[in-house]
């Protein structure tokens, strides 16, 4: 079946600007998480939504960073003002309920902001 | 929260050899230990997962072991082959939170 995807695949942006980024989790898993992976670095996690629970927005760096999950699905991490900083290759994941199960990671969004 | 240390943070051996990679975690509650591989430019992928009611669990050629008392798991991968080579991510969760906690990852180099 269809895995996990995200898009775009590559985002390069100005410092200061807007981007969005989107998740398209496989279908019927309830479970959706984003991390960060800077260059040769682990996995930050970013947040966590859970059916129709309040997300876990623990892990959000700065309040420049928010996600919405629309319908239980698609999820977009939405990032504002960007910074230089904020270059990385952005992973969704999803699993079929909570967290100790298996999650399936998306191919990564790579952003790069100049 | 959870703290997960990993090591070493780069292996390299020969084709044939086997490779060991360590990780050790702080939350006592910790019930659920995967490890995923994460090649060149890919996704991270899951490659073998123990919960805290076994000990060892062996999938071919690799295997993980956890030691609850000591609040550690080892990946072991024996008989290494060139394919092997791929950074490797350790983590720990708990059910009921919702972190799952990774260590740094090693990056296992295969020599021919």
């Amino acid at each position: 079946g269809a895995g996990v995807s995200q898009s775009p695949s590559n985002k390069v942006t100005e410092k200061g600007k807007d981007v969005e980024l989107r998740c398209d989790p496989i279908s019927g898993h309830t479970a959706l998480y984003w991390y960060r992976q800077s260059l040769g670095q682990g996995l930050e996690f970013l947040i966590y939504f859970q059916g129709n629970s309040a997300p876990d927005k623990s892990g959000l760096p700065s309040d420049r960073f928010s996600a919405e999950r629309t319908g239980g699905s698609v999820s977009t991490l939405t990032i504002q003002r960007t910074q230089q900083e904020d270059s990385a290759v952005y992973l969704c994941a999803s699993s079929r309920q909570g967290v100790t199960d298996t999650q399936y990671f998306g191919p990564g969004t790579r952003l790069t902001v100049l | 929260g959870e703290n997960v240390e990993q090591h070493p943070s780069t292996l390299s051996v020969q084709e044939g050899d086997s490779a060991v990679i360590k990780c050790t975690y702080s939350d006592s509650a910790s019930n659920y230990f995967p490890w995923y591989k994460q090649e060149l430019g890919k996704r991270p992928q899951l490659i073998i997962d123990i919960r805290s009611n076994v000990g060892e669990k062996k999938d071919q050629r690799i295997a993980v072991t956890l030691n609850k008392t000591a609040k550690h798991f080892s990946l072991h991968i024996t008989e290494t082959q060139p394919e092997d080579s791929a950074v490797y991510f350790c983590a720990a969760s708990t059910s009921g939170y919702s972190t799952l906690t990774f260590g740094k990852g090693t990056m296992l180099l295969v020599s021919p």
